[in-house]
């Protein structure tokens, strides 16, 4: 069964580079089947995509975070990661990856349980 | 601000049938199919429903959804205390980019 954990600071200060990871198992980010994505959801909001890695480690980011972020896959320890620059209070959030797979429609059928980041002095 | 949009909360009894809307589809994104989403605190995101009205193996048919125009719908009969919970709605449109409803949380009085 797949599985996605989340991994990194929980405490990140404003300006600085907010560093998260998502671990895969049961699974393989070098699928052709599959997609990985990023969703986080801010205090008291709804959900946001952030952006995806595909096969061949193509990437998407929504235009609003597109200067900021950087999502890439390490398939020697079958893990992606996120870099997110110049952090601030509006970043922080719950974060989670996710597996979007696609054959004539798309959902994403695995999630991790999410880390809360908060981006504070 | 979501691009799909949920009523905050919907309630009902132990039995009752009660139904979640989501709506945007085409004017905002097109017209991809729904998922829906059960999710309580400090666990995954389940999967209810795919494709707008089909199941994953395991999940009960009390659960089911449809889709007609620009709104998606959850509809969940017998309701049962342990469907309490936040339920989201999610599409992928035609750039593979996600688009999240806000939330509805469901009370079982």
């Amino acid at each position: 069964q797949l599985q996605l954990q989340e991994s990194g600071p929980g405490l990140v200060q404003p300006s600085e580079t907010l560093s998260l990871t998502c671990t895969v198992s049961g699974g393989s980010v070098r699928s052709a089947s599959s997609y990985w994505a990023w969703i986080r959801q801010p205090p008291g909001k709804g959900l946001e995509w952030m952006g995806s890695i595909y096969h061949g480690g193509s990437t998407d980011y929504n235009p609003s975070l597109k200067s900021r972020l950087t999502i890439v896959a390490d398939t020697s320890k079958n893990q992606f990661s996120l870099r997110l620059t110049y952090a601030t209070a509006t970043d922080t959030a719950i974060y989670y990856c996710a597996r979007v797979s696609c054959g004539g429609y798309c959902f994403s059928d695995s999630w991790g349980l999410g880390t809360l980041v908060t981006v504070s002095s | 601000q979501s691009l799909l949009t949920q009523p905050p909360s919907v309630s009902g009894t132990p039995g009752q049938r009660v139904t979640i809307s989501c709506s945007g589809f085409s004017s905002n994104i097109g017209s991809p199919s729904a998922n829906w989403y059960q999710h309580l605190p400090g666990t995954t995101p389940k999967l209810l429903i795919y494709n707008n009205n089909q199941r994953p193996s395991g999940v009960p048919d009390r659960f089911s959804g449809s889709k007609s125009g620009t709104s998606a719908s959850l509809a969940i009969s017998g309701l049962q205390s342990e469907d309490e919970a936040e339920y989201f709605c999610a599409a992928w449109d035609d750039s593979l980019q996600g688009v999240f409803g806000g939330g509805t949380k469901l009370i079982v009085l």
